[in-house]
């Protein structure tokens, strides 16, 4: 079985400051890992996965993470966050299996203030 | 290519009665799947299809249904609703079971007096 874990329900930014947030996640098998982002009233957007190859990925407006797989980690970062960055974002895991749903984490609130 | 659409957007139903959701994918997409969003429990997977058949159903009761027709297009059912089932309903495509990346719909909203 997969889980995923995200640490922290809430985190908050300063404007112009790093944006980290962190997903470990669980899996028997070699992971896809992704992380979402829902703006109020909207559906998920991919931000950016992990499948294979480079460990570092790079995704929409900014965001990267990097799939560390001693830690069983997959955290997403921003160098400068944005007023516009203020939204949820959720860390899931799914595999190359073709037979595993999307398990998503509980989701981080992310506050940008001015 | 247009993304996935859901109809209707809102929806508010009374305990008892039921619902049918619908969701077309993106064209050319023959995967469909239904997660269910609560601030409680989070995103929940409800099930997958890829064509016409059922691939995998999540943890649900069997309240909760669903189907795929031959254009791709899905719809799912809740029958004698009850409030914890007020929620959001989305819905995912992807090319086909096992890709990488799925692509998500706005949702609908329902809420169950």
């Amino acid at each position: 079985a997969q889980s995923v874990t995200q640490l922290g329900s809430h985190v908050s930014v300063s404007e112009g400051a790093l944006v980290l947030l962190r997903c470990n996640y669980s899996s028997s098998v070699p992971p896809y890992l992704f992380w979402y982002v829902q703006y109020p009233n909207q559906g998920l957007q991919l931000l950016l996965k992990y499948t294979t190859g480079a460990t570092l990925v790079k995704g929409i407006n900014g965001f990267e993470a990097e799939f560390k797989k001693s830690e069983t980690s997959f955290h997403l970062t921003k160098p400068s966050a944005h007023m516009s960055d203020a939204a949820e974002y959720f860390c899931a895991v799914s595999t190359n299996s073709g037979n595993t749903p999307l398990v998503f984490g509980k989701g981080t609130r992310l506050s940008v203030i001015a | 290519k247009a993304g996935v659409t859901q109809t209707p957007r809102y929806l508010i139903k009374t305990r008892g009665q039921q619902v049918t959701l619908s969701c077309s994918p993106i064209s050319g997409h023959r995967s469909v799947s239904w997660y269910q969003q609560t601030p409680g429990q989070g995103l929940q997977f409800l099930f997958e299809y890829f064509s016409e058949t059922q691939r995998n159903k999540g943890n649900f009761p069997g309240r909760f249904s669903g189907r795929q027709f031959s254009n791709s297009r899905s719809e799912m059912n809740v029958s004698t609703l009850e409030l914890g089932d007020s929620a959001l309903y989305l819905c995912a495509s992807n090319n086909f079971p096992g890709a990488d990346t799925q692509y998500f719909g706005p949702g609908t909203r329902l809420t169950v007096l």
